[in-house]
């Protein structure tokens, strides 16, 4: 299964567009990349998920390389309520079950 | 539509004691994962149901760690006995069953335990 980077935290004023990147050179052409974040005290939530194509929805964009080595989420207009830990997951198959690897992801702090 | 319920919220034990978790996901996902989350880590898989099969368990430590779903809906998850390192929070998700590759898993919001 293949492993994801991320930078442990970043800062974004509010308002502005909040760029996480996230690196997983080793991909395999049938796994997809999910974005999910984890706000304080609560479960993971999902946000995006993509296989080649960029794909948008109403919470994010997600920007994949051509290589897919890398991705890029990206939440347009970040607000206080953004502040939260993202998280990159490879989705692969581990003898035959799908399986999510979640990294430790990036803290994103909002600032007003 | 309510979501992926667990209880108790929070626990603290002593160690070598007995404990238990339960989940009720949301109504009609065939799919139960329980996952554990040391602090400042993500969440790593413990065990995966389809219906009442476990389809993976190979992360779980079989020595003290049980799990089951009976009927294929509410599950538990039971540590016996508990030791230090077992304090995590422990997060239960389902997803619904898809002919696709899309899988989104849907989280409760976690039992906070703490082994003193």
């Amino acid at each position: 299964d293949a492993k994801t980077t991320q930078p442990p935290s970043m800062d974004c004023a509010e308002g502005r567009a909040a760029n996480l990147p996230c690196n997983h050179s080793t991909i395999s052409g049938n796994e997809y990349v999910y974005w999910y974040r984890q706000i304080h005290s609560q479960g993971p939530q999902y946000i995006i998920h993509g296989l080649k194509n960029n794909e948008t929805n109403e919470m994010a964009s997600l920007i994949i390389t051509e290589d897919r080595k890398s991705s890029t989420l990206i939440l347009p207009h970040a607000t206080l309520r953004d502040t939260a830990v993202y998280y990159c997951i490879v989705r692969g198959v581990t003898s035959g079950t799908y399986k999510y690897i979640f990294g430790t992801g990036t803290r994103l702090k909002v600032l007003a | 539509e309510a979501g992926v319920v667990q209880s108790p919220r929070y626990k603290i034990i002593e160690k070598k004691q007995p404990v238990a978790f339960w989940c009720n996901p949301i109504s009609g996902h065939n799919t139960l994962y329980w996952y554990r989350q040391n602090l400042g880590q993500g969440p790593e898989l413990l065990i995966r149901y389809e219906n009442e099969e476990a389809v993976d368990d190979s992360q779980l430590p079989k020595d003290r760690f049980s799990a089951e779903r009976l009927k294929g809906v509410d599950s538990t998850l039971k540590i016996q006995p508990a030791e230090l390192g077992d304090s995590a929070v422990y997060l239960c998700a389902s997803s619904p069953f898809r002919a696709s590759s899309y899988n989104e898993q849907f989280f409760g919001p976690g039992t906070r335990l703490t082994v003193l």
